[in-house]
């Protein structure tokens, strides 16, 4: 089945500097790629969504100079989160969309996460 | 906007019992999601749903479009099946999701 390769799983930096975190999909092309964010024991919030080749969306009250996101390819959408502060710390989560035969079943995949700590 | 509500936020079971999440939601959707997180973080689908009924191993979904309401089933539990549930209805070409239930299953 599909597989999307999320990395780093884990990263702590310093405050201000930033950091990039990858989705990959292993064996199928991701078109449209959702990043989320999960607060502990909180339910995930969509932050935006990316489609390749073109600006991401995203949703009311995220900064988008803040949580850049990249999809210049369809295998690779890149989230970066930049001058990181205390309050960035948060587990970041990314799905692909992804179609089945002839597109007419489509579902989502998740990659495994990843646990930021800005300390 | 789309409510997802999800009973019971905890659960604790013994090995063997049958296991019931309910999840409601308060707008018209064109599909529903059960999800299954890990203590790791790590996501992984277990249904989508847009009517009916769905079956995979020890794990039965249903949905009643007309009241807003989907149930996940689990089958004879096991300590395995500990994790996170997460419900999440499609609405306007977004997931919205559910708080979870944290289902603990003992030995």
């Amino acid at each position: 089945g599909a597989v999307v390769s999320q990395h780093p799983s884990r990263v702590i930096c310093k405050s201000g500097t930033s950091v990039k975190i990858e989705c990959r999909s292993l064996d199928f092309q991701a078109t449209t790629m959702f990043w989320y964010r999960q607060f502990p024991k909180q339910s995930l919030m969509l932050m935006a969504t990316s489609n390749e080749g073109s600006k991401a969306t995203y949703e009311q009250g995220v900064e988008k100079d803040k949580f850049l996101i990249n999809h210049a390819s369809l295998t690779l959408s890149t989230l970066t989160v930049t001058s990181a502060h205390p309050e960035d710390s948060s587990f970041y989560i990314c799905s692909a969309l992804t179609h089945g035969q002839g597109g007419l079943d489509y579902g989502y995949t998740f990659g495994s996460g990843t646990r930021l700590t800005v300390v | 906007k789309n409510e997802v509500e999800q009973s019971p936020q905890n659960l604790t079971a013994q090995e063997g019992e049958f296991i019931t999440i309910n999840c409601s939601y308060s707008v018209g959707i064109s599909a529903l999601h059960w999800l299954q997180q890990h203590p790791g973080g790590g996501i992984v689908s277990l249904f989508m749903l847009s009517s009916g009924k769905k079956k995979h191993g020890r794990l039965i979904a249903t949905i009643n479009i007309q009241e807003k309401h989907s149930s996940l089933h689990i089958t004879a539990s096991h300590p395995r099946d500990s994790a996170v549930y997460i419900c999440a209805v499609e609405y306007g070409n977004k997931l919205v999701f559910g708080a979870g239930t944290i289902l603990r299953v003992k030995s």
